[in-house]
């Protein structure tokens, strides 16, 4: 069975502050499709990356940057500088390759609550 | 472009009553539908996906049903509601390829009391 552990549960940082969010994860398959998810006090997810288990390059796209090692099974996410508009719910997410509708069976961590304080 | 809509946003329903929950997609066809839910505010558990109208697998039993009468239409009911019924119901969809992502609805927040 497929498993995602997002060891922090809640981190706290002041702005302007760099911040690594964790992400280990379990699963039999080959290959594989892993996910980051920005949760805001609104509610709805928005979707921030995905990378398939083939490619192990590092991402980076503005102040955010995606640390993909397969060898340890982490695929951990880093905030640079952080700001206030940061401050959400964190998801890591793993998605299983077999069928069409797979591509959306996502298996999620808990989250991690990040706070950016001003 | 495309959007998902999902409504009601906020709902409060008494134990025993039913749930009809609906979620439309706009800007393209044949998506993968999906519903989640979210317990108390943390991790998202898959409910139900549809791969097609009149497609439903279901990932969890449970008190909760899911239908697709239309293309980008995906409704989540309930014939009596629980008090565990109570969360955040997600709607999402997914182009049915490799390497698409899941698009989220803004959710409904669901107490049953």
């Amino acid at each position: 069975a497929q498993k995602v552990t997002q060891a922090q549960t809640e981190i706290s940082v002041v702005e302007k502050e760099d911040v690594t969010l964790d992400c280990v994860y379990e699963t039999r398959d080959t290959t594989y499709y892993l996910f980051w998810y920005k949760q805001p006090p609104s509610g709805e997810l928005v979707f921030l990356i995905r990378r398939n288990s083939f490619d192990e390059q590092n991402e980076i796209s503005g102040r955010y940057s995606w640390n993909f090692q397969k060898s340890t099974s982490s695929f951990n996410f880093t905030i640079t500088a952080s700001q206030v508009v940061d401050s959400a719910v964190y998801f890591c997410a793993l998605s299983e390759l077999v069928r069409v509708a797979s591509y959306g069976k996502l298996t999620f961590g808990q989250g991690t609550i990040l706070t950016v304080h001003p | 472009s495309q959007t998902i809509h999902q409504w009601p946003a906020t709902l409060v329903q008494p134990v025993g009553s039913p749930l009809s929950l609906e979620c439309t997609v706009e800007g393209t066809s044949n998506p993968n539908l999906y519903w989640y839910r979210q317990a108390a505010g943390r991790g998202l558990q898959l409910l139900f996906y549809s791969v097609g109208i009149g497609q439903i697998s279901s990932e969890v039993p449970q008190n909760l049903s899911a239908s697709r009468p239309q293309d980008r239409q995906f409704i989540l009911s309930s014939k009596k509601l629980l008090l565990s019924d109570s969360g955040f119901y997600l709607c999402a969809w997914s182009r049915g390829r490799e390497n698409s992502p899941l698009h989220f609805g803004n959710g409904t927040r669901l107490t049953v009391t």
